[in-house]
């Protein structure tokens, strides 16, 4: 089992859905969770993070953690052509604060 | 502009050289790191310090070193003995706590001549 496992994708939503990314991780210890977007060629950009049981809404952008079901997802709102890129999950490593381990990434399509 | 700068932006290594990646942050942040993206696969991470003087391997260490001479400085350096280098290397930063982000600089693209 992948310590954080993400669906590699392409998931594919129409303009102005709502896209749903989804991230399971394995180390219960866990403590904070981190999104980020990285487009092609680029370097990865933070888009949330969280670390309490339940939603964390930053503008079209919603974070949910789930810590007794070892799931943390990604909701983004009216999608945009923009947003297409890949979304990196990030797990803090128990017992060592700053260490993240990364998922591999689903890459989000915005189709017109 | 507060940030981490990387450098060079693409390098090319020859059979038998070390070259060294630079990083710089000026976010005055205690931990830096340096990753490895191959393509379709997530960071792996190479090497980490979280205060000056000190560094610890990460989880592909083998054929890279580093130092961490200065709170602002964490240089890489890939060695003639990693026999597969190219990828593309990131550096990042943040602080201490567990719920710190890390930044990420804009990267450094090696390949082999």
């Amino acid at each position: 089992q992948k310590e954080v496992e993400q669906n590699s994708g392409p998931l594919s939503v129409p303009e102005g859905a709502i896209a749903s990314l989804n991230c399971t991780y394995s180390d219960r210890g866990s403590q904070s969770f981190f999104w980020y977007r990285q487009y092609s060629g680029k370097s990865p950009e933070l888009i949330m993070f969280i670390y309490s049981n339940g939603d964390k809404e930053d503008g079209r952008f919603t974070a949910q953690l789930n810590k007794a079901s070892q799931y943390v997802s990604l909701l983004i709102r009216d999608s945009q052509p923009s947003d297409s890129a890949t979304y990196l999950c990030a797990v803090n490593r128990n017992g060592t604060a700053s260490k993240l381990t990364f998922g591999t990434g689903t890459r989000l399509q915005v189709t017109l | 502009d507060g940030g981490i700068t990387q450098s060079p932006k693409y390098l090319f290594r020859k059979e038998g050289q070390n070259v060294t990646l630079s990083c710089e942050q000026n976010l005055n942040h205690d931990a830096m790191y340096w990753y490895r993206q191959d393509p379709g696969q997530g960071l792996r991470l190479i090497y980490y310090s979280q205060i000056v003087n000190d560094f610890q391997k990460g989880d592909i260490a083998e054929g890279y070193s580093v130092s961490r001479e200065k709170k602002e400085s964490f240089p890489l350096t890939v060695t003639s003995a990693q026999k597969n280098p190219t990828a593309f290397y990131l550096c990042a930063s943040s602080g201490a706590r567990f719920y710190q982000p890390q930044h990420f600089g804009d990267g450094t693209r090696l390949s082999i001549l």
